[in-house]
């Protein structure tokens, strides 16, 4: 059936660094690959996504590259900030069913300042 | 635009109650509204797909029978946690989807924290 691997489960940063997410997933056919950010007790945000027929999305310091070959797609978060600190999913579409998301272990992610 | 309320935000009742919570997209139909399951320190789990008018479509492992949804209206989906046991408690999150010709974007609810005494 679809997977999709996260990783990694902890990323610690310090304020001004960039922080990489990767996300591996098994359906080739996926075509829409969604981030999420969770503030504790809050619910999940999206923060960006990318379809397939494009290789990479950028919004201000966030950005999602996508490999189809290799089928993993990451999320970039440049020049973090304390409030960055959250946990971050990834999703892929559940293959044969509309609309369905199966989400990433997630990753939590501490900037310090 | 795109807001989904939830209600009650948080939840304490004794085992063996049932509990309703209210799942509605403010200012968007959603032809489909999804429940998840979220525990401490882990990812969101798919109980099921709710859709508009029809039954709801259950996950593996998921007991139809526990978990009622019922999505009377394009606004708004509930799930009734019947009997519930200390297991049970949990964050429950629902999202909707404004369904065909709409965009792949799912809208969050603010989630349910449940807690069974």
């Amino acid at each position: 059936g679809e997977n999709v691997e996260q990783h990694p489960s902890t990323l610690s940063v310090q304020e001004g660094d960039s922080a990489v997410i990767k996300c591996t997933y098994s359906d080739s056919a996926s075509n829409y690959f969604p981030w999420y950010k969770q503030e504790l007790g809050k619910r999940p945000q999206l923060i960006i996504d990318i379809r397939s027929n494009v290789g990479e999305k950028k919004d201000q310091r966030i950005a999602v590259t996508l490999n189809k070959t290799a089928k993993h797609f990451s999320l970039h978060i440049t020049e973090t900030q304390p409030e960055d600190s959250a946990v971050y999913f990834c999703a892929v579409p559940r293959r044969r069913s509309s609309y369905k998301l199966i989400f990433g272990s997630g990753t939590r992610l501490l900037v310090r300042p | 635009g795109a807001v989904v309320s939830q209600h009650p935000s948080w939840v304490i009742c004794k085992s063996g109650t049932s509990v309703k919570i209210e799942c509605r997209s403010l200012d968007f139909q959603a032809t489909t509204m999804f429940w998840y399951r979220q525990f401490p320190k882990q990812s969101l789990m798919l109980m099921a797909t709710s859709n508009e008018g029809s039954k709801a479509t259950y996950e593996q492992g998921v007991e139809k029978d526990k978990f009622l949804i019922n999505h009377a209206s394009l606004t708004l989906s509930t799930l009734t946690v019947t009997s519930a046991h200390p297991e049970d408690s949990s964050f429950y999150i629902c999202s909707a989807h404004p369904g065909q010709g709409g965009t792949d974007t799912q809208y969050f609810g603010p989630g349910t924290r449940l807690t069974v005494l």
